[in-house]
């Protein structure tokens, strides 16, 4: 089951910086959060993760509360291309010793012109 | 280059077919994933291989059957499905695919659209 709980959906303006929230208050000290998108019938694509600091790279920010109990994706200018659907995701161990991605149903965001 | 490459894009079967779905990574990644998503649902692991080995089955039908011939290449071979089976399959591949506090990106393919009639 996935340990994270986000908004179905969202909107924002054109240009202007969209915030998506998630909590994942059960994470343990060395589970990552990673967030993924995904645009209409095509694969999720990666898009940041991080551990306990801020991240940030071309296409977003990453802000972690200093309890890791959730985290804010920022895209800091939007466009149309970025409507999509957010997965925020705490990868936890399988009892194989494999972590995979285990999805949740993420938050639909919408970028409005 | 994070590439992962799926053939074929589309597919449409009878239910009596067998078929077989193809993925491609040349990041020298030794774990590589199958999942399956339903329309308007998210993805839902399937299998995971680690090594060349089959690793998780999250208790999937036995008329989907995995195999992974390298650490480049994995198929889904597909036998006697339903109509329900319809969805996109994806594939994706990491570095490890293991270990608690490593940060192990997965990359997924653009999927395959399964139609079974």
């Amino acid at each position: 089951d996935a340990k994270t709980t986000q908004p179905p959906s969202m909107d924002c303006a054109e240009g202007r910086a969209a915030n998506l929230p998630c909590n994942h208050s059960t994470i343990s000290g060395n589970e990552y959060v990673y967030w993924y998108r995904q645009i209409h019938s095509q694969g999720p694509q990666y898009i940041i993760h991080g551990l306990k600091n801020n991240e940030t790279n071309e296409m977003a920010s990453l802000i972690i509360t200093e309890d890791r109990k959730s985290s804010t994706l920022i895209l800091p200018h939007a466009t149309l291309r970025d409507t999509a659907v957010y997965y925020c995701i705490v990868r936890v161990a399988h009892p194989s010793g494999n972590t995979p991605l285990v999805f949740g149903k993420g938050t639909r965001l919408s970028v409005i012109a | 280059d994070t590439e992962v490459t799926q053939t074929p894009k589309h597919l449409v079967m009878g239910m009596t077919n067998k078929k077989s779905l193809k993925c491609e990574q040349h990041m020298g990644h030794r774990a590589m994933y199958w999942y399956k998503q339903k329309a308007k649902k998210p993805p839902e692991l399937m299998f995971v291989y680690s090594y060349e080995k089959l690793s998780i089955n999250e208790s999937v039908p036995s008329r989907f059957s995995p195999e992974c011939p390298n650490s480049s290449l994995l198929n889904l071979h597909l036998h006697a499905l339903q109509p329900e089976d319809s969805a996109l399959y994806l594939c994706a591949s990491s570095q490890e695919g293991s270990g608690q506090g490593i940060a192990d990106t997965q990359y997924f393919g653009p999927g395959t659209r399964l139609t079974v009639l």
